[in-house]
């Protein structure tokens, strides 16, 4: 059983400050890593995507990817009250070929 | 807008009842997706149409029954569903059904209760 894991929060922080949202994944054959945020009552809409190993910026978005470890994170800087919504982290592997999805990490920015 | 529509947004149904969800992209894509997302569980594919044709079944019950007359339109026909099927139900979309690459443009969904 090909697993994604995620805490399912809510992860607290407050505005202005750095929100870090973990994913771990059981099969070590994982090639692909997205991070998709959902609004409640909202479609999932992609935020990132990584390949390979380090770290992949956009904005105020970091995508951090450890294969030893098989870990993959999502830093948010200067978290704005805009970011609170459910953080979905997805594996994909040539093997299954569909993507496998954590349950979502709830993030709550505070003003 | 994500460019992928569906319809009804909500639904109730009974046990007995036949129902249809809609979707409908615009964005040119060829593969088309439908999940479902029960609350606290992770995101389960259920069917993939890649081309119009059907190519994964991740062994979903008969009582859910998927069409795709075309690359822009998926259906999902639903019959003697049960409680427990009562769910969010997403559809998604991506240029083409190549891999785990892929990535996936989602519908708003129906919110589908079973009484």
């Amino acid at each position: 059983q090909k697993e994604v894991e995620q805490n399912s929060g809510p992860l607290s922080v407050p505005e202005g400050a750095i929100a870090s949202l973990n994913c771990t994944y059981s099969d070590r054959g994982s090639q692909s890593f997205f991070w998709y945020r959902q609004y409640s009552g909202k479609s999932p809409e992609l935020i990132m995507s990584i390949y390979s190993n380090g770290d992949k910026e956009d904005g105020r978005f970091t995508a951090q990817l450890n294969k030893a470890s098989q870990y993959v994170s999502l830093l948010i800087r200067d978290s704005q009250p805009s970011d609170s919504a459910t953080y979905l982290c997805a594996v994909g592997d040539t093997g299954r070929r569909a993507l496998t999805f954590g349950s979502g990490t709830r993030l709550q920015v505070q003003p | 807008e994500t460019g992928v529509t569906q319809t009804p947004r909500h639904l109730v149904m009974g046990m007995t009842n036949k129902k249809s969800l809609k979707c409908e992209q615009h964005l040119g894509h060829n593969a088309m997706y439908w999940y479902k997302q029960s609350a606290k569980k992770p995101l389960e594919l259920m069917f993939v149409y890649n081309f119009k044709e059907q190519t994964e079944n991740n062994s979903v019950p008969s009582r859910f029954s998927p069409e795709c007359p075309n690359s822009s339109h998926l259906f999902l026909h639903l019959h003697t569903l049960q409680p427990e099927d009562s769910a969010l139900y997403l559809c998604a979309s991506s240029q083409e059904w190549k891999g785990p690459n892929e990535k996936l443009f989602f519908g708003s969904g129906t919110q589908l209760s079973v009484l």
